[in-house]
């Protein structure tokens, strides 16, 4: 089983392109997640996705969008990226959305770099 | 939104030493979660832990709900417990809030 994977591992990228970070979870959990992890800020919710078909806004979603066509793929999408997206991205998902929200399991990250 | 404290920021210790990292809230949770970052950058599980108190191997973790604080205990600290040790909450917002992370350096 390998829980959540992510893609690509890392990124550089102009200010200005498009660009798609892919999570795949095997679990069938119903949630999941998009967080950035920036220093001395801790980790942070972008987007988020109680179920297929839906989605919602987290902390920072400005300039990111996300789309949950089944249960298994979160792609998370930056539409013209700037250089304060640069960052590490996770993925994360758990089975259960709604309190008692039951544990998150986080993907390996995407390291992304825009210059 | 909640706040999560957590302390203290950087912590050095010797190979063999035990330490105490804390984590407080600012109001009622439904999950309280203890994680460790390690050099690689993976976030590993270490507990889930609303209440209570749970052990395993080395580690083990206490919540006090009602005071609104949780401690994580490591014994007999390993070089390989370095990293950042973030503790996230879930408030009535039903989203994860993360502290800002401790920051563990074990030295041989």
């Amino acid at each position: 089983i390998a829980g959540i994977t992510q893609a690509p591992t890392s990124q550089i990228l102009a200010a200005g392109r498009r660009m798609t970070l892919r999570c795949t979870q095997d679990m069938r959990h119903n949630a999941m997640y998009w967080y950035r992890q920036d220093l001395g800020l801790g980790l942070r919710l972008i987007h988020y996705s109680n179920t297929a078909g839906t989605t919602g806004k987290g902390e920072v979603p400005d300039g990111y969008s996300v789309s949950r066509a089944n249960t298994d793929d979160f792609p998370l999408t930056l539409a013209s990226a700037v250089p304060s997206q640069t960052s590490v991205y996770f993925c994360a998902s758990s089975d259960l959305p709604h309190p008692p929200v039951h544990e998150q399991f986080f993907g390996p990250g995407t390291r992304l770099t825009v210059l | 939104g909640i706040q999560v404290e957590q302390s203290p920021p950087d912590l050095i210790l010797q190979e063999g030493a035990n330490s105490t990292l804390r984590c407080n809230f600012s109001d009622s949770v439904n999950n309280l979660q203890w994680f460790h970052q390690n050099p690689w950058g993976q976030l590993i599980n270490l507990f889930y832990i609303p209440s209570g108190t749970k052990q395993n191997g080395r580690l083990s973790a206490t919540t006090v709900a009602t005071e609104r604080y949780s401690l994580l205990y490591i014994s007999s600290s390993q070089t390989t417990d370095s990293g950042v040790y973030f503790c996230a909450v879930t408030g009535a917002n039903s989203k994860l809030t993360f502290g800002k992370g401790i920051t563990l350096s074990v030295r041989p």
